[in-house]
Parts: C-alpha cells; structure tokens; sequence
C-alpha cells in the first residue's frame, strides 16, 4: 500500500516562529488533507489539497502532486497551534479510505 | 462542513466487557468510518459503516470483535467487544460525503480498558 511520511517527527518553536511541515507520499493520490489534532484529541480538517496552494489565515499548505509531496506551512505561530499535525492520502484507483501518516508533534512555548 | 456528535467522550471499562460508541451527524452523509488512535500513534481505519448492508473491515479488525451498525444516514454506532486493555484508544467516528471531498471528524472517544 501508499506510504506516507511526515517530517519532523517532533518540533517546538517559541512564539512567533515560522514553520514547514512535510509530508512525502509514495504513490499518485488523488486526495489530500491536513488535519491538526489538539492536545485535546479533536482533530480538525486543515486543508483539502490534492495539488496545487491553500492559505487560510496563517496556514497555508502546497502540493505538488507530480513529485508527490505537500508541506504546509504555519507563520507567525502561536500556543494554540501545538498539537500533532497529520497528512492523510487516497491513492488513485484505489480503495477510497484515506491512509495517515504518523505525524509531526508540534509544541509552541511562549 | 459537518456537525458530528460522538459519545461517550470517554470511559473506563473493565476486561470482558463491551462498550458502543454512538456517532450522530446533523445531515445525511454518504460514508461514515471509525478510526481507532492508539496511545501517542496515528489513525487506523477499523471499518467503512454501509448504510443497508454490512460493514466493510479492514485487514487485522473482525466483526466479532468491532460490530458496527448503521441504520440510517446520518447515525453509526461501533462497538468493542470483550475489550482487554490492549484496546484502550481513543475511537473516532468520520463523515464524508463520498468521492474527493473533506473528511471530518467527531470529538472520539477515550476509551481505558482495566
């Protein structure tokens, strides 16, 4: 099946930092998203982004189908954005579930 | 968007017990799915909850041990059955509304099993 990795694993920036996440894909997908689990648990839907660029608000997340990879981006980050992000695909002529990668632990201090 | 309600939010079981979460959407939605998060890992899809048949599983979950029903598009409820302390996860319930769309999620549910 798709593997999906994401990069870093773990990363904690001071308030106000800039930050890229990157999520690598190893098959042709034709569904992308990024979702963002609080420290909570309630995981959010990010972007829907199966090529192409996104910005909503101070996130904003690309990808670039053809070299199979999308990274989102997180400017000017606050404490409220530490959580785990994840990127999940769906492979072309595949099944229609979406595949997780592990995650990137984001932690903001102030 | 969609509005989804799951609960209970958490619970404490003991072994050889079942528990059933209940997942309420505010609209009728054509695929719901439950993912189970175990401690500090990613998502894994447990199951596809079809509305008028039987739920597809994935590799590794069996019926026995995960029955789900969905009786209507709009309302799926997963149940773990004898659970044993491996089981102890959060469990989510997620919509879509079928083909290349978002897919959302309820709140889970933090399930410990003693």
């Amino acid at each position: 099946g798709i593997q999906v990795e994401q990069s870093p694993p773990d990363l904690i920036l001071q308030e106000g930092a800039n930050s890229t996440l990157r999520c690598n894909f190893s098959d042709s997908v034709n569904n992308l998203q990024w979702f963002h689990q609080n420290p909570w648990g309630q995981l959010i839907n990010l972007f829907y982004i199966p090529s192409g660029t996104k910005q909503n608000g101070r996130l904003s997340a690309t990808t670039v189908a053809t070299e199979r990879y999308s990274l989102l981006y997180i400017s000017s980050s606050q404490t409220t954005d530490s959580g785990v992000y994840f990127c999940a695909v769906v492979t072309q002529g595949g099944s229609e579930k979406l595949v997780f990668g592990k995650g990137t632990k984001l932690t903001v201090n102030p | 968007s969609a509005v989804i309600s799951q609960k209970p939010s958490r619970d404490i079981c003991q072994r050889g017990t079942s528990l059933t979460i209940q997942c309420q959407v505010d609209s009728q939605v054509t695929m719901m799915f439950w993912y189970r998060q175990q401690p500090g890992q990613s998502l894994t899809l447990i199951a596809t909850a079809n509305q008028g048949s039987e739920a597809t599983y994935e590799s590794g979950f069996v019926i026995d041990k995960f029955p789900i029903s969905r009786p209507n598009l709009t309302f799926s409820t997963l149940t773990v059955s004898n659970m044993s302390p491996e089981d102890s996860s959060i469990y989510l319930c997620s919509v879509g509304r079928g083909g290349n769309e978002k897919l959302f999620f309820g709140s889970g549910t933090q399930l410990s099993v003693l």
